[in-house]
């Protein structure tokens, strides 16, 4: 089985640029997460789809950051305009839904590192 | 709000030694708790779960039991080898809808040969 892919691997970008990510997620997983992960602390949630409706974007700094997922399958993340502060490693990931069996098949990607300078 | 402490790390330990990486936990309701891995240039991957009270998680010679009374699910293993030099994170989920999970800071772990 095919993992959670993410692309790009590393990006650089100066503050008050604009950045997007990328996730596929597992064949078959309804439910999509996005975490931020800044260096030294835990991933945070950012936000969560299930298909292609958002179930939790309560941590998502709305003013710069937006995602979608259309057609509820491929992901996209986009910070605009991007701050220091916003340097991390942005984690997809996915289940297979909602309930008990989700966290069996809670898979994450390998990420995407931004550094904002 | 539910939260994850983690020790403070790193931890450094030789071959073989005892390892235990202590975790606690606030949470509403009763969460369900996990112990995830980070490899050097990995993503994360789940090492073990439990779900209710006084369930024993267990994968690659690691334990965790979840103890509600004290609000701690620690990690232990007898014997650490240099492949479980890793970062590890505790974490948990609660509610039975979104399955969110929320993590503690995590814990860098190197073994020496």
């Amino acid at each position: 089985e095919a993992g959670v892919a993410q692309s790009p691997r590393y990006k650089i970008i100066e503050k008050r640029q604009s950045v997007a990510f990328w996730c596929n997620p597992i064949s078959g997983h309804a439910t999509l997460y996005w975490y931020q992960q800044i260096l030294g602390q835990g991933p945070k949630l950012l936000i969560q789809f299930q298909n292609n409706g958002v179930v939790d974007d309560s941590q998502l700094p709305k003013d710069r950051f937006s995602a979608e997922r259309l057609k509820g399958v491929d992901s996209t993340l986009k910070i605009q305009p991007a701050k220091l502060e916003d340097s991390a490693v942005y984690l997809c990931a996915s289940s297979i839904g909602t309930g008990g069996r989700a966290i069996s098949g809670y898979t994450f990607g390998s990420g995407t590192r931004l550094t904002v300078v | 709000g539910n939260s994850v402490t983690q020790m403070e790390g790193p931890v450094t330990l030789s071959e073989e030694a005892f390892l235990t990486i202590n975790c606690t936990y606030t949470a509403t309701g009763y969460p369900s708790l996990f112990w995830y891995v980070q490899y050097p240039g990995e993503g994360l991957q789940l090492l073990l779960k439990a779900t209710k009270a006084d369930d024993k998680g267990s994968n690659k010679g690691f334990e965790a039991t979840y103890r509600k009374e004290t609000t701690s699910f620690h990690l232990e293993k007898g014997s650490v080898q240099v492949s479980d030099s890793a970062v590890y994170f505790c974490a948990l989920s609660t509610g039975k809808g979104a399955q969110k999970l929320v993590f503690g800071q995590g814990t860098r772990l190197t073994i020496n040969p």
